[in-house]
């Protein structure tokens, strides 16, 4: 079956450190990586994706992620954390065979501690 | 600044009682979508509009229809609201359902059904 999973509802990091937000993937053929973020009372944001060519994905506000097909992994990363970090972050992906729905994992919920 | 903006941003219902939550763009985009977000959890798509192609997912239940009434406007009714529908509802965009275009959201629509 084709999935998308974040394995940690909780991330915490102090100010300063770098982050990493995991996601993982399982599907049959190449996929369509996003990771949006939510901040409270609030729609999804959109931070970067991956669609073809290099792994490695800058986005918005310093996120970039890697893709690592033989891992199938596209973990989100930070260098430096910020306290206005803390949000909840979510990976999803779109199959190239599905149709136009996004599946979200559960959410991991980063909490940048000053 | 072109943006995806839904009225209202709380929505109190009773049990039964029709209710409609409104979205609109300013971004020209030709998709629109509605998901449903509940409490910590990933958010689920409802259905999107096309165009004026409608797209219905295939669990989403009757009770939830929508209307696409030209390209900057879609609606969301819920005909007979039960304790269960309360959620987040979101509303996204994206220019053509191409696989690897990603979806603009707005801030969401929090529903109470009492």
């Amino acid at each position: 079956a084709q999935s998308v999973a974040q394995p940690e509802d909780q991330v915490n990091v102090a100010e300063g450190n770098p982050l990493t937000v995991k996601c993982t993937y399982s599907v049959s053929g190449n996929p369509y990586l996003f990771w949006y973020v939510q901040y409270p009372n609030r729609g999804l944001q959109f931070l970067l994706k991956y669609i073809t060519g290099d792994n490695l994905v800058k986005g918005s506000y310093g996120f970039e992620a890697e893709f690592n097909k033989s891992q199938t992994s596209f973990h989100l990363k930070k260098p430096s954390a910020l306290v206005s970090d803390s949000a909840l972050y979510f990976c999803a992906v779109r199959f190239q065979t599905g149709a136009n729905n996004l599946f979200f994992g559960t959410g991991t919920r980063l909490t940048v501690i000053p | 600044d072109a943006m995806v903006i839904q009225n209202p941003r709380y929505q109190v219902t009773q049990f039964g009682k029709p209710v409609t939550l409104s979205c609109s763009q300013t971004l020209n985009h030709n998709v629109m979508y509605w998901y449903q977000q509940k409490s910590s959890q990933a958010p689920k798509l409802l259905f999107h509009y096309y165009d004026k192609d409608f797209n219905n997912e295939a669990d989403t239940p009757d009770n939830f229809q929508s209307r696409r009434p030209n390209t900057s406007f879609c609606f969301l009714d819920i005909r007979s609201p039960g304790l269960g529908d309360a959620a987040m509802y979101l509303c996204a965009t994206s220019r053509r359902p191409g696989q690897g275009r990603e979806q603009y959201f707005g801030p969401g629509t929090r529903l109470t059904v009492t």
